[in-house]
């Protein structure tokens, strides 16, 4: 089967840095996105990632190895506003996107 | 000059009754999509059109219908909605159907709730 894992729920401090895993097992990969979803709201865009290595956008960061079947998603400088659910998905040989469920990120004062 | 606009936003309704949700997309995107996400926060896809014709149909009771009368609109018609219906369902849109570099753009959702 295709699954996407990442950690239901991480908590950080305002202005300190967190890592969001990502691991995949899909028939095929053809990229991988993180979006982010704020409570009640509809899933934006963040990144996108089709090469191993680093794509760093601002204080966002996001990072593959397609041979590990591994992603991260960095964010730095924290802000109460990066309070949200970061969802990971991954396109596969047919040009489905796989979603994971999501972390719920919850930073704290 | 919302990009992908879906109404209604709320909706609260009995066991079997049918009801529709609207999507309409200003952005010249050819690939409309329904997607629902459950309590559990899951993303599913149910349909996918491009230009107007059905090119994902997920495992989805045949009580749910998608129209599209154009590339910028995709209905959602659900028949005889049961408990399980209960969700929030997304519409979204993309540039390109099949292609990797393929940005989902979505509407604010519309939350269903059947009593």
């Amino acid at each position: 089967g295709q699954n996407i894992d990442q950690p239901t729920e991480m908590t950080a401090t305002e202005g300190a840095i967190v890592q969001i895993n990502c691991t995949y097992q899909t028939s095929g990969f053809n990229g991988l996105f993180w979006y982010q979803q704020h409570a009640g709201e509809a899933p934006t865009f963040l990144s996108y990632n089709v090469l191993d290595g680093l794509e760093e956008k601002g204080r966002f960061s996001s990072f593959l190895s397609r041979s590990k079947g591994y992603s991260y998603l960095l964010l730095k400088e924290l802000q109460m506003k990066d309070s949200a659910s970061y969802l990971c998905a991954v396109m596969n040989s047919n040009y489905q996107l796989i979603w994971g469920a999501g972390t719920k990120l919850i930073i704290k004062p | 000059d919302t990009a992908v606009s879906q109404t209604p936003k709320y909706l609260v309704t009995q066991m079997g009754n049918d009801k529709s949700i609207k999507c309409e997309q200003n952005l010249g995107h050819d690939t409309m999509y329904w997607y629902k996400q459950d309590s559990k926060k899951f993303l599913k896809i149910m349909f996918s059109y491009n230009n107007k014709e059905l090119i994902i149909n997920e495992t989805v009771p045949n009580r749910f219908s998608p129209k599209s009368p154009d590339k910028a609109h995709l209905n959602l018609h659900i028949n005889s909605l049961e408990l399980g219906d209960s969700a929030v369902y997304f519409c979204a849109s993309s540039p390109l159907g099949f292609s990797g570099a393929n940005v989902l753009t979505f509407g604010a959702g519309s939350r269903l709730t059947v009593l």
